[in-house]
């Protein structure tokens, strides 16, 4: 079945600092991926859009400087929180859209990121 | 952004005993879509619904995707530990597509004791 593998699953970095978070369909091409962001015991929030080869889609109130998204491949889309601060610590988690179409939308296992 | 009405925020039963629970819109989704999240984990897909009136099994679950294609819901039989999680509602507006964004409701935390 269609896997989509987030990494790294866990990471704690500085207020300032900047942080990559990768979201891989390892078995399937995806030409939309999309982020979320989840605080505790509270529902999936879109946070954007991310469309291959093209700028990302980003929700009304997500700071598209702030999130930076890239996909530059069929298989691989990045999320940057730049600058981050103790208020972006939250668990973060990717969905993927096969090209081959149908409607499941595969999550990866998400990202719990800690701003110190 | 636009969240389902999801019911019961939570659940404690007992392992043997039957769940429901279900999603409610004030507008049209043209397909229904049922998750289970567990703690630090990502949703994983359950069952999906794509026509109104649709019944659909999957195992010891049951999702229905609503007539007026404004509500769903999902009954859990005969309940195990391992049911224990973040059981999440989706509705998707348009009919398959890969631009088209999910909304989803705000869950239901199920437990079941031994």
């Amino acid at each position: 079945g269609a896997v989509v593998s987030q990494h790294p699953s866990r990471v704690i970095c500085k207020s300032g600092t900047s942080v990559k978070i990768e979201c891989r369909s390892l078995d399937f091409q995806a030409t939309t991926m999309f982020w979320y962001r989840q605080f505790p015991k509270q529902s999936l929030m879109l946070m954007a859009t991310s469309n291959e080869g093209s700028k990302a889609t980003y929700e009304q109130g997500v700071e598209k400087d702030k999130f930076l998204i890239n996909h530059a491949s069929l298989t691989l889309s990045t999320l940057t929180v730049t600058s981050a601060h103790p208020e972006d610590s939250s668990f973060y988690i990717c969905s993927a859209f096969p090209m081959t179409g149908g409607y499941g939308y595969t999550f990866g296992s998400g990202t719990r990121l800690t701003v110190v | 952004g636009q969240q389902l009405n999801q019911s019961p925020q939570s659940m404690f039963i007992q392992e043997g005993e039957d769940v429901s629970m279900n999603c409610t819109s004030s507008s049209i989704f043209n397909t229904w879509l049922w998750y289970k999240q567990d703690p630090g984990e990502g949703p994983v897909l359950l069952i999906a619904l794509y026509k109104a009136g649709e019944l659909t099994s999957n195992g010891r679950l049951t999702a229905q995707f609503g007539i007026t294609r404004k509500d769903s819901f999902l009954n859990i039989s005969a309940s195990i530990p391992s049911d224990v999680g973040i059981y999440f509602c989706a509705g998707q507006k348009n009919s398959g597509g890969s631009n088209y964004k999910l909304t989803f409701g705000k869950g239901t935390l199920l437990t079941v004791n031994p």
